[in-house]
């Protein structure tokens, strides 16, 4: 398998434009997350699905982030507009099974680091 | 309410010398509690995880962890760190809909 798969892996846009960052998990996974990391405030949960639903949202910094998960194949982040503050680096991660209690294993994509300047 | 601390910043240890990173956690439910190991600019990998079967864990690359409830930490240990163990270590506690990871511990290795 190839992996989680994020793309692109490196942004660089200007304030205020629309950012759309995508993910493919791992075939067959039924949960996927998406983080934000920075040297400020480290690895943050912002939002994760189950079968496609997005089941807690709670980490996702404002309304100008919205994540989708069409279908079990593909997720976007995006944000609309953006700002410099959203500089980090944007990780996905997919798992299978682990219920209510979340024993699975997360598996990581390589990141896209963006850059808003 | 659902916390993880991680009790150091950064762990600087020779090559050939045991690491230990610690690990605190608190949760209102029986959480499972994971490892995972960030290369510089890499993504995230698993080394090791609880899920309440046995207390003491061992995971890839010679690490393990001990589970104890009494003192609610999950600490990090090998006994001999190599080179190739400088990277950041991510504590995370998993409950019911929350993940919460630490803050991270950078683990640099001195020749």
């Amino acid at each position: 398998d190839a992996g989680v798969i994020q793309s692109p892996r490196h942004e660089v846009t200007e304030m205020g434009q629309e950012v759309t960052l995508r993910c493919k998990p791992i075939s067959g996974h039924d949960y996927l997350f998406w983080y934000r990391q920075t040297m400020m405030r480290g690895l943050e949960l912002l939002i994760y699905f189950n079968n496609n639903v997005p089941i807690d949202d709670s980490g996702m910094p404002e309304d100008r982030f919205s994540a989708k998960m069409p279908n079990a194949s593909f997720s976007t982040l995006k944000i609309q507009p953006s700002e410099p503050r959203d500089s980090a680096v944007y990780f996905c991660a997919s798992s299978s099974g682990g219920g209510r209690g979340g024993t699975d294993t997360q598996y990581f994509g390589p990141g896209t680091r963006l850059t808003v300047l | 309410a659902q916390s993880v601390t991680q009790l150091d910043s950064h762990v600087s240890v020779s090559e050939g010398t045991p690491v230990l990173l610690r690990c605190n956690y608190s949760s209102s439910y029986s959480p499972s509690l994971f490892w995972y190991v960030q290369h510089p600019n890499k993504g995230l990998q698993l080394l090791l995880k609880y899920t309440s079967a046995a207390t003491l864990v061992k995971g890839i690359n010679g690490f393990e962890a001990e589970f104890k409830k009494s003192e609610t930490s999950f600490h990090l240990t090998k006994p001999s760190a190599h080179m190739s163990d400088a990277a950041e270590y991510f504590c995370v506690v998993r409950s019911a809909s929350k993940i919460i990871f630490g803050s991270g511990t950078r683990l640099s290795i001195r020749p």
